[in-house]
């Protein structure tokens, strides 16, 4: 157990419709990492916060939206679904301060959205 | 596009047998980590190895980099059948970002 925790674990929705995923990092760290798991393009880099601000982008979407809460819950909101966006969403924390390096990350257990 | 690029794509051992997944990338990095996956899991971090660094060791685990050739390995010895997962490396560049290569998957059979 990694100590972060992403709810839902599965969800299963229609084009056109608009989700959200949650992701709780390991107690202390302030950097949460959201990245894309697919067949066809592998592991992807979403976006990262670090003590709620937005600190890097990837190729995140631009129906795709993400905060960071003062609690540091992190938030992905995923709108305007498509097929192709039916994937493995998985959250990362790091105790790390971005540009410090050596930045290990803790990865949950995903979410597995099916857009049907 | 991926940063890394594992080779190779699958591998199938006995077990007892080692394990060679190697990883190449593309641009100067701060360190290169990898990562295992179990199957539709969240990925484990095993060992992180600094650009300094050229052998790192970690149980059963020994990495290797090669900053010139821009090349890692991650050698697996006495493999053993819980071993089976996707192997994935990850480059950390300027920023703390990590990139992920397409992974290994390796399959370890009793």
């Amino acid at each position: 157990d990694s100590g972060v925790t992403q709810t839902p674990k599965h969800l299963i929705t229609a084009t056109g419709q608009r989700v959200t995923l949650r992701c709780s990092p390991r107690s202390g760290d302030l950097s949460v990492y959201w990245y894309q798991q697919s067949l066809d393009q592998g592991l992807q880099f979403l976006i990262q916060y670090y003590n709620g601000e937005e600190r890097a982008k990837g190729n995140i979407l631009e129906r795709f939206s993400a905060q960071q809460f003062p609690d540091l819950h992190s938030e992905l909101n995923l709108s305007s679904l498509e097929l192709g966006d039916s994937a493995l969403y998985f959250c990362a924390s790091s105790p790390r301060t971005p540009g410090q390096g050596r930045n290990e990350q803790f990865f949950g257990p995903g979410t597995r959205l099916t857009v049907l | 596009s991926q940063q890394g690029e594992e080779d190779p794509q699958a591998l199938s051992i006995q077990e007892g047998e080692n394990a060679t997944m190697n990883c190449s990338y593309k641009t100067s990095i701060n360190n290169l980590q990898w990562y295992r996956q179990n199957s539709g899991r969240g990925l484990v971090h095993l060992i992180l190895i600094r650009s300094n660094e050229r052998e790192k060791h970690s149980g059963r685990l020994r990495v290797t980099l090669d900053t010139s050739k821009k090349s890692s390995s991650l050698l697996i010895t006495a493999s053993r059948a819980a071993d089976t997962a996707s192997y994935f490396c990850a480059t950390e560049t300027s920023g703390s970002r990590l990139t992920f290569g397409e992974g290994t998957q390796l399959t370890v059979n009793p």
